[in-house]
């Protein structure tokens, strides 16, 4: 079964300052989609990011972008120029043929 | 992007009970839904995979004739909770997978927190 694994439970960054949240992912498969999504205290899901794993040139969406080590079976992303509203549980997600899975989740905290 | 609507938003029943909740996709039609559970402080966790005009699909450990699932039309699937005891109280989540542009992308829907006394 296909795992993924977040091994921040807790991020802190300042206001205006970069941070890096970490996911690491097992499969054997070959193609298949990563993704970061943002959830805050609303509990609604947000995507933030998405990558293909056939393409080799990481994702980027305006202060949000991922380092995507396939080989590694890493998928990180950088999140630029922090501001109060990115705090919020973020999920790491690998999803292929109608199976996701999710991390158990990064808590961030942004400090003004 | 896409939205996806969950009915009740909010339900509290006792125990015995069951409880109904929809899930639906507002602007776009949608073979495959899927519904998660999230404990308090934990992650999303998948318990089935709803397509349209068949039998759900249940991942293992899932009370498939307690978790009741139907996926009747492309917009519309339904999750009842049957016989609702404490221990189903958590938070439901629905999720309706896109097409075209947005394909393998899953969009949704903002939850419903289920208490059971």
């Amino acid at each position: 079964a296909q795992t993924v694994t977040q091994s921040q439970p807790e991020m802190s960054v300042q206001e205006a300052e970069t941070v890096t949240l970490s996911c690491t992912y097992d499969t054997s498969e070959s193609d298949y989609y990563l993704f970061w999504y943002k959830q805050p205290p609303s509990r609604q899901m947000i995507l933030v990011i998405r990558q293909e794993a056939y393409k080799q040139q990481n994702a980027t969406e305006n202060r949000f972008s991922v380092n995507f080590q396939k080989a590694a079976k890493s998928f990180s992303l950088k999140i630029s120029d922090s501001q109060l509203g990115d705090a919020a549980m973020y999920f790491c997600a690998y999803f292929n043929n109608n199976d996701m899975r999710f991390g158990a989740g990064t808590r961030l905290t942004v400090k003004p | 992007g896409a939205v996806v609507s969950q009915h009740p938003s909010r339900v509290i029943c006792k125990s015995g009970t069951s409880v109904k909740i929809e899930c639906r996709s507002l602007d776009f039609q949608a073979t495959t839904m899927f519904w998660y559970r999230q404990f308090p402080k934990q992650s999303l966790m998948l318990m089935a995979t709803s397509n349209e005009g068949s039998k759900a699909t249940y991942e293992q450990g899932v009370e498939k004739d307690k978790f009741l699932i139907n996926h009747a039309s492309l917009t519309l699937s339904t999750l009842t909770v049957t016989s609702a005891h404490p221990e189903d109280s958590s938070f439901y989540i629905c999720s309706a997978l896109g097409a075209g542009a947005f394909y393998n992308e899953q969009f949704f829907g903002p939850g419903t927190r289920l208490t059971v006394l």
